[in-house]
């Protein structure tokens, strides 16, 4: 699976967009982009996932390069209730993987009032 | 709909004792996992259940046994716990068996919480 790399921790005022992006330079062409996040002492929960078009649903927008070696994740309108530890993943969609996600260290954002 | 539940929520145990964590979802999900959390760090694989009746090992399944005991639930046994093993573990479930871009939403419980002494 390809590596990712994040910002070990960002800040966001309350009502503002919250930016996290996300490297994944050895991304292949057929793994996916998945962003969750986990607020603290809870289970993680998926946010938004997507391969080469930006997707957007209720959460957040994902955005990602044409190259596909970067993405960012877009909360338009941060509330306190955003501060989580958000996890970037590059996975495979299928076949043997499972859906084995592979959580590394995340990008603590925590957004103030 | 109650999603994925786990119980217990907290739990001490000794060294050597033994115990079973148990995790049910009612979303008719093919696949069900198992991952441990521990302090400053991601999740970690420790056996997953791609359908009824399949189940195989993950990053760290030393010391863990896994049971798919229906579609429904998928339990966690610890047969001699161990210091090492204490940690926040998570059930989560997914709902598909394989492929699709759907594969990797998984849903996830809200955690045990599990002490070795």
């Amino acid at each position: 699976d390809a590596k990712t790399t994040q910002p070990t921790s960002m800040d966001c005022a309350e009502g503002r967009a919250a930016n996290l992006p996300c490297n994944h330079s050895t991304i292949s062409g057929n793994e996916y982009v998945y962003w969750y996040r986990q607020i603290h002492s809870q289970g993680p929960q998926y946010i938004i996932h997507g391969l080469k078009n930006n997707e957007t649903n209720e959460m957040a927008s994902l955005i990602i390069t044409e190259d596909r070696k970067s993405s960012t994740l877009i909360l338009p309108h941060a509330t306190l209730r955003d501060t989580a530890v958000y996890y970037c993943i590059v996975r495979n969609a299928g076949g043997t993987s499972y859906g084995k996600l592979t959580f590394g260290q995340g990008t603590i954002l925590t957004v103030h009032p | 709909n109650a999603g994925v539940t786990q119980t217990p929520k907290f739990q001490v145990l000794k060294t050597g004792q033994s115990m079973t964590l148990q995790c049910a979802q009612d979303m008719n999900h093919n696949s069900m996992y198992w991952y441990r959390q521990d302090p400053g760090m991601g999740l970690r694989l420790i056996y997953y259940s791609a359908s009824e009746g399949t189940t195989d090992k993950g990053e760290v399944p030393n010391g863990y046994n896994v049971s798919r005991l229906n579609k429904r639930e998928f339990s966690l046994r610890l047969e001699s716990a161990a210091p090492s093993q204490t940690s926040v573990y998570f059930c989560a479930s997914s709902p598909r068996g394989s492929g699709g871009s759907s594969y990797n939403e998984q849903f996830f419980g809200p955690g045990t919480r599990l002490t070795v002494l």
